[in-house]
């Protein structure tokens, strides 16, 4: 079984411009999880999907992120433009389970943001 | 924001001992999870409790529970070198129709060989 496929691994940008990063989950996964993790610290909830609509963006700093996941598949999550303090490790995480089942979430390797 | 507190922060123990990490968390739970994320990588899950379970075995690990304490510990026996990595708690409360995830802070375990 393949597993979830992000890209790009690694990415550096100046600061104001804008940067998107992709995410395939496991097939038939119905739930999406994009994470940010900064240096040091556990990851951050940023948006989460089931299906294709979005359940919870509470954390999602809306002036300057966006994310998307067309046909309840592939998911985008932009950036844009970048603050210096937008450089972490942007995660993205599917699982099988939706509504009150419990379910293991499976990572992708993430991908790293400088933003100089 | 974080739910759960990890405890140590850090840990560097030998081959062979155990390893034990704490996790607290402040609200109600349906389920904690345990996770290990090598240098680099992204999460791997390691074993799930359900808050109505007390201890849950998984190989070389052991997890207890206690919703009364808002605490979970993680216990690794007989560590080996591949078990350095970051641990972290995630607890699962169900709202709205979804469950939702949250991430403690971590403990970096170190194995010295």
């Amino acid at each position: 079984e393949a597993g979830v496929a992000q890209s790009p691994r690694y990415k550096i940008i100046e600061k104001r411009q804008s940067v998107a990063f992709w995410c395939n989950p496991i097939s038939g996964h119905a739930t999406l999880y994009w994470y940010q993790q900064i240096l040091g610290q556990g990851p951050k909830l940023l948006i989460q999907f089931q299906n294709n609509g979005v359940v919870d963006d509470s954390q999602l700093p809306k002036d300057r992120f966006s994310a998307e996941r067309l046909k309840g598949v592939d998911s985008t999550l932009k950036i844009q433009p970048a603050k210096l303090e937008d450089s972490a490790v942007y995660l993205c995480a599917s699982s099988l389970v939706w509504g009150r089942g419990p379910g293991e979430l499976f990572f992708g390797e993430g991908s790293r943001l400088t933003v100089l | 924001s974080q739910q759960g507190e990890e405890d140590p922060q850090a840990l560097s123990i030998q081959e062979g001992e155990n390893a034990t990490m704490n996790c607290s968390y402040k609200t109600s739970i349906n389920n904690l999870q345990w996770y290990r994320q090598n240098s680099g990588r992204g999460l791997v899950h390691l074993i799930l409790i359900r808050s109505n379970e007390r201890e849950k075995h998984s190989g070389r690990l052991r997890v207890t529970l206690d919703t009364s304490k808002k605490s979970s510990s993680l216990l690794i026996t007989a560590s080996r070198a591949a078990d350095t990595a970051s641990y972290f708690c995630a607890t699962a409360l169900y709202s709205g129709g979804y469950q939702k995830v949250t991430f403690g802070t971590g403990t970096k375990l170190q194995v010295i060989p």
